[in-house]
């Protein structure tokens, strides 16, 4: 069954450090992907997409994610943490081979630490 | 412009109710989805409407039906409520049906608890 892991559901990193948020997917045909971010009593914001475009593709907010086909994954990455990013990250995928599909990830929450 | 609106933000039913969600999509969008987010989980896709059709629809029960109207807003319907259905429940918008890249667009979401 197709399916979207996000390793880690929290995540804790210092300001200004590095954030490194884990999604990988499972099929053999590349998917559509995304990463948003949910913030407290709040509805879902789209980070970044990927659309078989560039493989490296940058988002609001520092933020930018990898697509790297061999190892099914697409981990986002912001090179230098601001309290302002403490929120839920998730990962999703859309499949439209076959079935449709739109499946998100469990969730990570990321906590930045004065 | 508005972004999409979602109504009521909160809702309380008891089991075996029936209840409606309403969603209004950002400007300019024409394909509407339903996710329902359960605590501490991720988004789970519902259905998605596209010229007042379910056009796309996960793994849900019939129990959960919709509408879309002629100005592309939407509803979400539940019937014979379960604790379970408990949860959080955002529409988003897009344009373009389908083809899978496109942005959707959440609203806020309306938390419903069941009792």
């Amino acid at each position: 069954a197709q399916s979207v892991t996000q390793l880690g559901s929290h995540v804790s990193v210092s300001e200004g450090a590095l954030v490194l948020l884990r999604c990988n997917y499972s099929s053999s045909v590349p998917p559509y992907l995304f990463w948003y971010v949910q913030y407290p009593n709040q509805g879902l914001q789209l980070l970044l997409k990927y659309t078989s475009a560039a493989t490296l593709v940058k988002g609001i907010n520092g933020f930018e994610a990898e697509f790297k086909k061999s190892e099914t994954s697409f981990h986002l990455t912001k090179p230098s943490a601001h309290m302002s990013d403490a929120a839920e990250y998730f990962c999703a995928v859309t499949y439209t081979s076959g079935t449709y599909k739109n499946i998100f990830g469990t969730g990570t929450r990321l906590k930045v630490l004065a | 412009d508005a972004g999409v609106t979602q109504s009521p933000t909160h809702l309380i039913k008891t089991r075996g109710q029936q209840v409606t969600l309403r969603c209004s999509p950002k400007s300019g969008h024409d394909t509407v989805s339903w996710y329902q987010q359960a605590l501490g989980q991720g988004p789970q896709f519902i259905f998605q409407y596209y010229e007042e059709e379910e056009r796309q629809r996960g793994n849900f029960p019939d129990r959960f039906s919709g509408h879309q109207f002629p100005n592309y807003s939407s509803e979400l319907n539940v019937n014979a409520l379960l604790l379970g259905d408990s949860a959080l429940y955002l529409c988003a918008s897009s344009g373009l049906l389908g083809a899978g890249g496109e942005t959707q667009y959440f609203g806020p979401g309306t938390r419903l608890l069941v009792l």
